[in-house]
């Protein structure tokens, strides 16, 4: 089974602290993905990412970089946290290389509850 | 511009009912059509992933149909459990996309009552 694990359940931070949130997967995915979550939003991309080193801008990247060093890994970092950042952070992954299907599930951690005090 | 609706937002049944969430999206230009379930505070699962030339997939009690021209997707729950109790969401992959990104819907909130 894939795994895809987030560094953290739960993270308190105060406004104007970099944060780093990390997801690490364990099958080998090209494409990686950054998501938050909120009441009454639904889903937004903020980042995703198909290769080391390359990343692409989702829906709301406002506020936030991401580092991709290791193909395993795709950081999320929030360089000055503000209070509108208290979220919901899901990281998922995807095979995408020419040995997979086309059609393939994403798969996601089990998320980062982040407060911004 | 892809939408993706997902009506009721919440819905509470007696265990033992059998159940329909529904999906519409508003471009049948679809790779396929995924349904997550999602337990709370937790991340998504993935259940079911019908691809655009199918018409419908199965997972043990679940059913989920595709019907594209009308931009309808349906996820069947049988003989429903208090366990089943979770918010169910369905995403789309667009035709045009190469990076494998999705376009969710909002969720339906399921209650199953003992």
């Amino acid at each position: 089974d894939v795994k895809v694990t987030q560094s953290s359940r739960y993270l308190v931070k105060r406004t104007g602290e970099k944060v780093f949130l990390e997801c690490v997967q364990d099958m080998d995915h090209e494409n990686m993905f950054w998501y938050r979550q909120d009441p009454g939003l639904g889903l937004r991309l903020i980042y995703f990412s198909y290769d080391v080193k390359m990343k692409e801008k989702g829906d709301i990247p406002e506020g936030y970089s991401v580092s991709r060093e290791k193909k395993e890994r795709f950081s999320l970092i929030l360089e000055s946290a503000s209070t509108n950042q208290t979220s919901m952070y899901l990281c998922a992954s995807v095979r995408t290389g020419r040995m997979a299907r086309s059609n393939q599930p994403q798969h996601f951690g089990d998320g980062t509850r982040l407060s911004i005090l | 511009k892809q939408e993706v609706t997902q009506i009721p937002a919440a819905l509470s049944v007696p265990e033992g009912e059998n159940l329909v969430l529904n999906c519409s999206f508003t471009d049948s230009a679809i790779y396929n059509l995924q349904w997550f379930r999602q337990d709370p505070g937790k991340g998504l699962t993935s259940l079911l992933l019908i691809q655009s030339s199918q018409r419908e997939q199965t997972s043990g009690r679940l059913n989920a149909s595709l019907d594209k021209s009308s931009g309808r997707s349906t996820l069947y729950i049988a003989a429903s459990q208090p366990g089943d109790s979770a918010t169910y969401l369905c995403a789309v992959r667009p035709l045009e996309d190469s990076n494998y990104q999705l376009i969710w819907g909002a969720g339906t909130k399921l209650i199953i009552k003992p």
